[in-house]
């Protein structure tokens, strides 16, 4: 079993405001790492699958960012409003198998 | 709508019950997954089908039985279950590889009495 971590565990930020958090991961055997949101009461939803170290992505308001030597990645979000409120989560499929380990998740609550 | 749907969403059954959680997604994928969510812990993958063939199993009990007979469905067969079995069992599909994204069903939310 593979350590996934994700910090912090929970947030509560002011709309408007821009936020970040963490996934750590074994920088070994590193193939790719995923990020997701889980709103309450919905499917977890695919934001980006990283592979390359210092690859960057972006969706609206949402990107990230990949360290593979140290192993952590961080999910960015500018100017938070009500609907970004969720559970964010990574994975990490290691490069053998067909595992996938994920963190607790950071749990978001942006205040209106 | 993520096109991948779980049937039933809630659930509840007695320890001696039998029962079944079905799958289906409807976006071309190979590979199909069980996970299993507790209260406070990461999401747990269980099974792992690619091409119809089971290719990971992560020592789970045998009281879960999974079966995946073509590449749009699935099913976790349930059999004298025990109460801490109780969790939000997640279902997802990717086309094949751990490359690509996985798309999540809704989940049944399972309480074992």
């Amino acid at each position: 079993i593979l350590n996934v971590e994700q910090s912090p565990q929970s947030l509560h930020v002011q709309e408007g405001d821009s936020t970040n958090f963490t996934c750590s991961f074994p920088s070994s055997n590193f193939y790719a790492l995923h990020w997701y949101r889980w709103e309450t009461a919905k499917s977890p939803e695919a934001l980006f699958v990283m592979t390359l170290n210092g690859d960057e992505k972006k969706k609206g308001r949402i990107s990230a960012t990949l360290n593979t030597k140290e192993g952590y990645s961080y999910l960015y979000i500018k100017g938070s409003q009500p609907e970004d409120s969720a559970t964010y989560l990574c994975a990490f499929p290691p490069n053998t198998g067909n595992q996938f380990y994920f963190g607790t998740g950071t749990s978001l609550t942006v205040i209106p | 709508e993520t096109g991948v749907t779980q049937t039933p969403r809630h659930l509840v059954m007695g320890m001696t019950n039998k029962k079944s959680l079905k799958c289906e997604q409807h976006l071309g994928h190979n590979a199909m997954y069980w996970y299993k969510q507790s209260a406070k812990k990461p999401l747990e993958l269980m099974f792992v089908y690619n091409f119809k063939e089971q290719t990971e199993n992560n020592s789970v009990p045998s009281r879960f039985s999974p079966e995946c007979p073509n590449s749009s469905h699935l099913f976790l067969h349930l059999h004298t279950l025990q109460p801490e079995d109780s969790a939000l069992y997640l279902c997802a599909s990717s086309q094949e590889s751990q490359l690509e994204t996985q798309y999540f069903g809704p989940g049944t939310r399972l309480l074992v009495l």
